[in-house]
């Protein structure tokens, strides 16, 4: 069965930690996304990225950064973490061959 | 701005009813266009997609209409079931596009009464 793991389901951070979330994927995709998801608003593009070290902001990128050093993991940095990141934030893969998004369960982040 | 906007932002339907969500777009370059379903706890899942050459397209209770000179299209759940209990999400891209990125609406959360 096809996968793409994040490394936890719930987080809690302080205002101006650094924070990493980490994705994985096993099914050899080109495309890794990152998207944030809050009520009302849906899923909102935050960074993707379409081959090993290449990216691309998407519609709210500021706040974050993102690092792709291989093809298989992509992962999210809130450089210095502020309450409004609070958020559920998911990953999600995709092949260069079909359209479809395989997504993550999703990580829960709570900054206080 | 929001490129493809979704409602309701929710709806409760008696169990056998059919649901109906619908989501218009303003970007007329966009070529593909699916429909996620998520369940509490999970990621979104593809339900079923079309593209903009076709009408329509079903999938078992699952039906997506699409109108390209109004630029909306929508999903119809049919016999609904106390299992399609979900939030639903619609999308768009532009597939020649790198990376292929959905921009999502909104998301609309179902509820189906027994």
């Amino acid at each position: 069965d096809v996968k793409v793991t994040q490394s936890s389901r719930y987080l809690v951070k302080r205002t101006g930690e650094k924070v990493f979330l980490e994705c994985v994927q096993d099914m050899d995709h080109e495309n890794m996304f990152w998207y944030r998801q809050d009520p009302g608003l849906g899923l909102r593009l935050i960074y993707f990225s379409y081959d090993v070290k290449m990216k691309e902001k998407g519609d709210i990128p500021e706040g974050y950064s993102v690092s792709r050093e291989k093809k298989e993991r992509f992962s999210l940095i809130l450089e210095s973490a502020s309450t409004n990141q609070t958020s559920m934030y998911l990953c999600a893969s995709s092949g260069d061959r079909g359209y479809g998004y395989t997504f993550g369960s999703g990580t829960r982040l709570t900054v206080v | 701005q929001q490129q493809v906007k979704q409602s309701p932002q929710s709806l409760i339907v008696q169990k056998g009813g059919i649901s109906i969500i619908n989501c218009a777009y303003e970007n007329t370059a966009f070529d593909y266009f699916p429909w996620y379903q998520q369940f509490p706890g999970k990621g979104p899942a593809l339900l079923i997609a079309i593209r903009p050459d076709v009408s329509e397209k079903k999938e078992g209770r699952f039906t997506i209409s699409f109108n390209k000179s109004a630029k909306q299209f929508s999903l119809h759940i049919m016999d609904s079931q106390p299992g399609d209990s979900a939030t639903y999400f619609c999308a768009a891209t532009f597939t020649k596009a790198a990376g292929n990125k959905l921009t999502f609406g909104g998301g609309t959360r179902v509820l189906v009464k027994p």
